[in-house]
């Protein structure tokens, strides 16, 4: 079965300061999303990759799959104390029902004001 | 916007009850599941739906069944609650997709039920 590793598992910066996510899949990745969620909440989609070598976008937070599609990273620039939450990346089943998705175990950030 | 609601945010049973948590959701989606999520373990999939009374186990089906009888609406179901179903609880929606910027397989989530078993 497909599993994602996401590193590292906790994460604690300094306002203003750029970090790095990584989200490692077993096998090649036909579909990986990022959700963000707040403490006691529910997942806020942030965005999706598809292709090899895509990037995208949203405010100050980037994410890209690699050329292989078998690592995405989640790169926050400047970061603020709203970017706090936890981190999690999901991506498309291979095997079993179509339109299911597995996911990381997350990635804890902390953004020290 | 999608809009998925959960019928409690926190909730506290005890060990033998039997337990409804209830997800609705307002975007006309086939695809609706129910997670649990854990410290340590993530996101785990107990049961999904791709259409009215029709469903199919998870990864962690055990102890729990569901019932989707409206498109809008996926019931879980703890038949009789033990202490390792303490956890926090996620349902969630999908396709067709309404964005073309999007799969259809983007999930969109409830803002979760957190349950305690005494």
């Amino acid at each position: 079965s497909q599993e994602l590793e996401q590193s590292p598992q906790s994460l604690i910066v300094q306002e203003g300061k750029n970090l790095t996510i990584n989200c490692t899949s077993s096998k090649t990745l036909y579909g990986l999303y990022w959700y963000k969620q707040k403490y006691g909440e529910g997942l806020i989609f942030l965005m999706m990759l598809q292709k090899g070598g895509e990037e995208k976008s949203h405010e100050k937070i980037t994410a890209k799959l690699d050329e292989k599609k078998q690592q995405s990273s989640l790169h926050i620039t400047a970061s603020q104390p709203s970017h706090a939450g936890i981190y999690l990346c999901g991506a498309r089943r291979l095997s079993g029902s179509a339109r299911q998705l597995t996911f990381g175990s997350g990635t804890q950030l902390t953004v020290l004001p | 916007d999608v809009k998925v609601t959960q019928s409690s945010r926190y909730l506290v049973k005890r060990t033998g009850e039997k337990v409804f948590l209830e997800c609705v959701q307002d975007m006309d989606h086939e695809n609706m599941f129910w997670y649990r999520q854990d410290p340590g373990l993530g996101l785990r999939l107990i049961y999904f739906s791709y259409d009215v009374k029709m469903k199919e186990k998870g990864d962690i089906p055990e102890g729990y069944s569901v019932s989707r009888e409206k498109k809008e609406r996926f019931s879980l179901i703890l038949e009789s609650a033990s202490t390792n179903q303490t956890s926090m609880y996620l349902c969630a929606s999908s396709w067709p997709r309404r964005d073309r910027r999007q799969s259809g397989e983007t999930q969109y989530f409830g803002p979760g039920t957190r349950l305690l078993v005494l």
